[in-house]
């Protein structure tokens, strides 16, 4: 059964803080990786992929993929109360082309 | 650009009937998948399809059917609708030019089964 995790949370930060989200995952052959983030009642919206180990960076977001440890983090800098959402973390499944597993979540809380 | 619609947003019926979710995008994407999502479960992949006429199992594939027969187009039904299937739905697309193959969400249909 190829599984990601994630801690459920809620994690809490102040604003202007660094949020750092984990995420760890079985399948050793995965290739592609996403951080997609839900505000509640709505759709999960991409915010970052990553493919190649090391970090890539957009804006405030930075994905952070190391395939040796099967850890994939998200680090959100300059936190806002508009970043509280739960964030989904997403594997591609290896031979399953295109077909992703998720993990639960993590709920993310920035308080002014 | 009205990218990933879904109908209808808001569904209850009752145990024992058909009901179909649809699925549109105008961005030509040749993939398109069909996920639930159950708190305690996160989302999971019911149905996908690779092109027109292609469609292959997820996770989660009993009770439910697919068909695609137009690109745009990608339906789900719930033959014998069933509690248990109670949830939200999301259908995404994709497109497949180089890896990461990102996957975009539509709304969701929230399904309420009697």
């Amino acid at each position: 059964q190829k599984e990601v995790e994630q801690n459920s949370g809620p994690l809490s930060v102040p604003e202007g803080a660094i949020a750092s989200l984990n995420c760890t995952y079985s399948d050793r052959g995965s290739q592609s990786f996403f951080w997609y983030r839900q505000y509640s009642g709505k759709s999960p919206e991409l915010i970052m992929s990553i493919y190649s180990n090391g970090d890539k960076e957009d804006g405030r977001f930075t994905a952070q993929l190391n395939k040796a440890s099967q850890y994939v983090s998200l680090l959100i800098r300059d936190s806002q109360p508009s970043d509280s959402a739960t964030y989904l973390c997403a594997v591609e499944i290896s031979g399953g082309y295109n077909k992703l597993i998720f993990g639960a979540g993590t709920r993310l809380a920035v308080h002014p | 650009d009205a990218g990933i619609t879904q109908s209808p947003r808001y569904k209850i019926t009752e145990t024992g009937r058909q009901v179909t979710l649809m699925c549109h995008q105008t961005w030509s994407h040749s993939y398109m998948f069909w996920y639930r999502q159950d708190l305690g479960h996160g989302l999971r992949l019911i149905y996908y399809s690779a092109a027109a006429d292609i469609t292959d199992k997820g996770e989660v594939p009993d009770g439910y059917v697919v068909s695609r027969s137009k690109t745009e187009n990608f339906p789900l039904t719930l033959e014998s609708a069933t509690r248990s299937q109670t949830s939200v739905y999301f259908c995404a697309s994709s497109v497949v030019r180089e890896p990461p193959y990102e996957q975009y969400f539509g709304p969701g249909t929230r399904l309420t089964v009697t």
